[in-house]
């Protein structure tokens, strides 16, 4: 069983702090790790995603890969309140023969910002 | 641009009633998917398909049955709906098996 773990918070963060995001993942084959946020009552949205380890930004966000010890993150820099939601850590579902069949979510991490 | 559109967003169903989930994509996506959602659990896959005329279980497909006779298309088919089938579902689709799963608003289903 492919298994992606979240911390499920909620993590409270100050506003304008770095707010860190963990997500552990057990199928060394992984090659794609993806970042979603879900607003309370909405559907999940990309945010990040990253193939290579090492760091990869895209403005406040920045996502970190690490194979060896099948860890993914996500560091939001000065944290806005309008950053406040739940995380979702997401990695491709491959069968035996090499197939997709969607993608492995964690639980998701709830992120509150606080003014 | 309207990407994924599920209909409806909400239903309230009775105990062994069946009801179809629809969802359409105007991306040209091969990958489809239909996800749950229940609270404070992350999504499960149900079913998925790979193109028009295949499709395949996910996760936990029991009590679920999907079809796809276009690329656009892919409903979802409850038949003698339970009350463990109240959850937030959620239909998806990708053009490939790396990339970003774009997801439609969701529908919340309610089985009394």
């Amino acid at each position: 069983q492919k298994e992606v773990e979240q911390n499920s918070g909620p993590l409270s963060v100050p506003e304008g702090a770095i707010a860190s995001l963990n997500c552990t993942y057990s199928d060394r084959g992984s090659q794609s790790f993806f970042w979603y946020r879900q607003y309370s009552g909405k559907s999940p949205e990309l945010i990040m995603f990253i193939y290579s380890n090492g760091d990869k930004e895209d403005g406040r966000f920045t996502a970190q890969l690490n194979k060896a010890s099948q860890y993914v993150s996500l560091l939001i820099r000065d944290s806005q309140p309008s950053d406040s939601a739940t995380y979702l850590c997401a990695v491709p579902r491959i069968d035996s023969g090499g197939g997709a069949d969607g993608l492995t979510f964690g639980k998701g991490t709830h992120l509150i910002i606080q003014p | 641009n309207a990407g994924v559109t599920q209909t409806p967003k909400f239903r309230i169903l009775k105990i062994g009633q069946s009801m179809t989930l629809q969802c359409t994509q105007d991306m040209n996506h091969n990958y489809m998917y239909w996800y749950r959602q229940d609270p404070g659990m992350g999504l499960k896959l149900i079913y998925y398909s790979v193109g028009a005329g295949i499709t395949d279980k996910g996760e936990v497909p029991n009590g679920y049955n999907v079809s796809r006779s276009t690329t656009e298309d892919f409903p979802l088919r409850l038949e003698l709906a339970a009350p463990s089938q109240t959850s937030v579902y959620f239909c998806a689709s990708s053009y490939g098996l790396n990339t970003e799963a774009f997801f439609g608003q969701g529908t919340r289903l309610t089985v009394v």
